[in-house]
């Protein structure tokens, strides 16, 4: 059973930088794409971006100058920084595994999150 | 962005059915997952693509989809059922990969 865990300062100054990472157990982290997810207090989830195990990227527009993700394969982990943080940036930080799934032509139909950290509260205050 | 619109409430009686949507025109292109989501707990996939359970989740959930349209179905609402569900799918307006989330459905069972 795959398994992820987030972990990382619970409380982030504004303006400073957000570094969360990931642990993913049970399983590699070879051959999949990661997502980070957040939720802040009282509204709906927010996808910030994947990352593949070879270290490609891609990154919701909206946050896109802000954030980086990593992946470090001999340790089975993935990170997040988000630069720059603001009240706006206090949320749940969730971790998940991310599948794209594709037609029998090849072409793209879907993704889906099937494996979910239990989220970690970070706070954005001085 | 594209968006994927959700109705906020949605109430069903205990062991009545239930259908929760999401619209959205990348809809049109790309199939949705959905995600039941309770206070305290990691989100959890119940249905992605066409109609498709992930193990472990009950036969009463079931997905659909037409034209600019997903829906998630209940058939048999238990008390254990009430929480947020969110759909999910690709934003359909940009040529890179971005994924979107529905603004999300508290679903009540009465």
């Amino acid at each position: 059973q795959v398994q992820l865990q987030e972990s990382g300062p619970g409380l982030v100054k504004p303006s400073e930088t957000l570094s969360l990472t990931c642990t993913v157990s049970g399983g590699s982290i070879n051959s999949y794409y990661w997502s980070w997810i957040r939720q802040p207090p009282g509204k709906g989830l927010e996808w910030i971006g994947y990352i593949y195990y070879s270290g490609s990227t891609s990154y919701n527009p909206s946050l896109k100058s802000r954030v980086t993700i990593s992946v470090d394969t001999s340790k089975n982990q993935f990170s997040l920084k988000l630069s720059s943080v603001t009240a706006a940036d206090s949320a749940v930080y969730y971790c998940a595994r991310d599948i794209h799934y594709y037609d029998s032509s090849g072409y793209y139909q879907g993704n889906y999150f099937d494996y979910w950290g239990q989220g970690t509260l970070v706070t954005v205050s001085s | 962005s594209s968006e994927l619109t959700q109705d906020p409430t949605v109430s069903v009686a205990l062991g009545q059915t239930v259908r929760i949507t999401c619209q959205g025109d990348s809809l049109r292109s790309y199939s949705a997952s959905w995600y039941q989501h309770k206070p305290g707990q990691a989100p959890v996939l119940v249905i992605y693509g066409k109609n498709n359970r992930p193990s472990g989740i009950p036969d009463r959930f079931s997905g659909s989809s037409s034209g600019n349209t997903a829906s998630l179905t209940i058939t048999g609402a238990q008390a254990e059922d009430e929480a947020d569900y969110y759909c999910n799918s690709r934003d359909s307006s940009v040529s890179h990969p971005n994924w979107v989330f529905g603004g999300g459905t508290k679903l009540t069972v009465l």
